[in-house]
C-alpha cells in the first residue's frame, strides 16, 4: 500500500527566512504533485514533477523530485506572508487512477 | 473558461439519510474524480469517472456511488449516512482519463457535509 508522509505537519516561520517541506512516499512512482490549499478554499495545483531529478520553480517556491530516494522537497525562499497556506504533496499510482495524498503541511508566515 | 463548480456548498444531514452532491467539470475536461477530505487530513480518493463509466475506485463502501452525465458533469451519492461521513467532498476534473499522462486535477471549492 502506497503511503505518503509529509514533514513537518506544521511550520511557523518569519518572513524572509528559508525553509523546506519534505514529502516521502513508500513505493515506486515517478509522478508527484504539489498543491496549495488556503483556509476554506479548494486545492490549487502548484507543480507537476514527472521524472527523477525534475526541478520546477515558481516565484519563491521550488520543488524537486528524487525517485530513487522516493523523496520530493518544496523549498521556500525568503518567505512572505502571502505564502501562508497548507501545502500537500500527492503521488500518482502507476496501476490505479488515484492520487495518494500526504496529510499536508500547514505553513504560517509571520511578518 | 469556467472552472469546476460544486453544489451545495454546505449541508447538514442526519445519520441514515441519503445525500447527492453535484459537480460541473471545467470546460474541455472529460474526467471527474471525487475525493473526501476530513478535517486536518489530505484528500482520500473515492472514485473517478471517464466518459460516463467508473474508471477506478478507492477504498470506500458501495453506499458511495456516482454518475457522470454526457456533458461530463457528475454526481456523488452517499446512502445510509454515518457520522464519519462528515467531511469536505471535493470534485476534480481533468482531461483524458488515466492514459493521458500527468494526472493534473482542477478542483472545485467542495461541498462540506455535516452528519449529525
Amino acid at each position: 500500500e502506497l503511503k505518503v508522509e509529509q514533514n513537518p505537519l506544521f511550520l511557523s516561520m518569519q518572513e524572509g527566512k528559508n525553509y523546506t517541506i519534505y514529502c516521502n512516499y513508500s513505493t515506486t512512482s515517478d509522478r508527484l504533485y504539489w498543491y496549495r490549499q488556503d483556509p476554506g478554499k479548494s486545492l490549487e495545483s502548484l507543480f507537476v514533477l514527472l521524472s527523477n531529478g525534475a526541478v520546477k520553480q515558481e516565484g519563491r517556491l521550488m520543488a524537486s523530485l528524487d525517485t530513487k530516494a522516493r523523496l520530493s522537497t518544496l523549498h521556500i525562499t525568503a518567505a512572505v506572508h502571502d505564502l501562508s497556506a497548507t501545502y500537500f504533496c500527492a503521488v500518482d499510482m502507476d496501476s490505479n487512477y488515484q492520487l495518494i495524498w500526504g496529510a499536508g503541511t500547514k505553513l504560517i508566515i509571520k511578518p | 473558461e469556467t472552472g469546476v463548480t460544486q453544489s451545495p456548498t454546505h449541508l447538514i444531514k442526519t445519520r441514515g439519510q441519503q445525500v447527492t452532491l453535484r459537480c460541473s467539470s471545467q470546460s474541455g475536461h472529460n474526467t471527474v474524480s471525487w475525493y473526501q477530505q476530513a478535517l486536518g487530513q489530505g484528500p482520500q480518493f473515492i472514485f473517478q469517472y471517464y466518459r460516463e463509466e467508473e474508471n477506478g475506485r478507492g477504498n470506500f463502501p458501495p453506499r458511495f456511488s456516482g454518475l457522470q452525465f454526457p456533458n461530463y458533469s457528475s454526481e456523488l451519492n452517499v446512502n445510509a449516512l454515518e457520522l464519519d461521513d462528515s467531511a469536505l467532498y471535493l470534485c476534480a476534473s481533468s482531461f483524458g482519463g488515466r492514459s493521458s499522462g500527468a494526472n493534473v486535477l482542477t478542483f472545485g471549492a467542495g461541498s462540506r457535509l455535516t452528519v449529525l
